[in-house]
């Protein structure tokens, strides 16, 4: 069983749409959630990170975490050209030094 | 703002060399991680280090494969004898200890190919 799971997409939407972006993971341990964007040929830029049930805002993007479930979202509004990207969803164990990555969701937002 | 940086960006080697990898890490960051990403494929972990000594380590961090802080500030990763399939691009990260939710901070990854 996979870590972390995301859809590979890719996902497009319109400009000015909403994109939503899915993960789930597999250990009840986990406790910390980031949503890390990465450009082709390029190092994972943090975008978000979230450690309680609920949702957290900054800007145009939402997360949102769903610990029973063992689900975390990504919402992005008024989705932008530059928004295109692979989306990687990571999660870190409760020993907190090995971060898990998913494979990431190809995100193409068409002007 | 602090960040991480690697270099190479680039470095090409023939199978069965040996290759060093070089990062320094944000300066009050006190964990330090080595990740992998072959081509179209996902950031895959390699090695946590702390305190002078590993943390945490892969399947894929077989014998082949060392970290070192030589110093005060760079943090190392050694291949000893290069394959093919070692070609990938490499990231550094860090992060603050202490807490667990500290995100990691990548650096913008040195591209190995080896032929």
């Amino acid at each position: 069983q996979k870590e972390v799971e995301q859809n590979s997409g890719p996902l497009s939407v319109p400009e000015g749409a909403i994109a939503s972006l899915n993960c789930t993971y597999s250990d009840r341990v986990s406790q910390s959630f980031f949503w890390y964007r990465q450009y082709s040929g390029k190092s994972p830029e943090l975008i978000m990170s979230i450690y309680s049930n609920g949702d957290k805002e900054d800007g145009r993007f939402t997360a949102q975490l769903n610990k029973a479930s063992q689900y975390v979202s990504l919402l992005i509004r008024d989705s932008q050209p530059s928004d295109s990207a692979t989306y990687l969803c990571a999660v870190n164990r409760i020993n907190f030094n090995k971060f898990y990555f998913g494979s990431g969701t190809k995100l193409n937002v068409k002007p | 703002e602090p960040e991480v940086t690697q270099t190479p960006s680039h470095q090409v080697t023939q199978m069965g060399q040996e290759v060093i990898l070089r990062c320094v890490p944000i300066s009050n960051h006190l964990y330090f991680y080595w990740y992998r990403q072959i081509l179209g494929q996902k950031v895959e972990f390699l090695v946590s280090f702390y305190n002078n000594e590993i943390s945490e380590k892969s399947e894929i961090f077989d014998d082949q494969f060392s970290v070192e802080r030589p110093d005060g500030s760079n943090f190392t990763l050694k291949i000893r004898s290069t394959k093919l399939e070692d070609s990938a691009m490499y990231f550094c990260a860090s992060n603050r200890a202490g807490t667990a939710n500290s995100p990691l901070h990548f650096g913008n990854g040195t591209r190995l190919t080896v032929t």
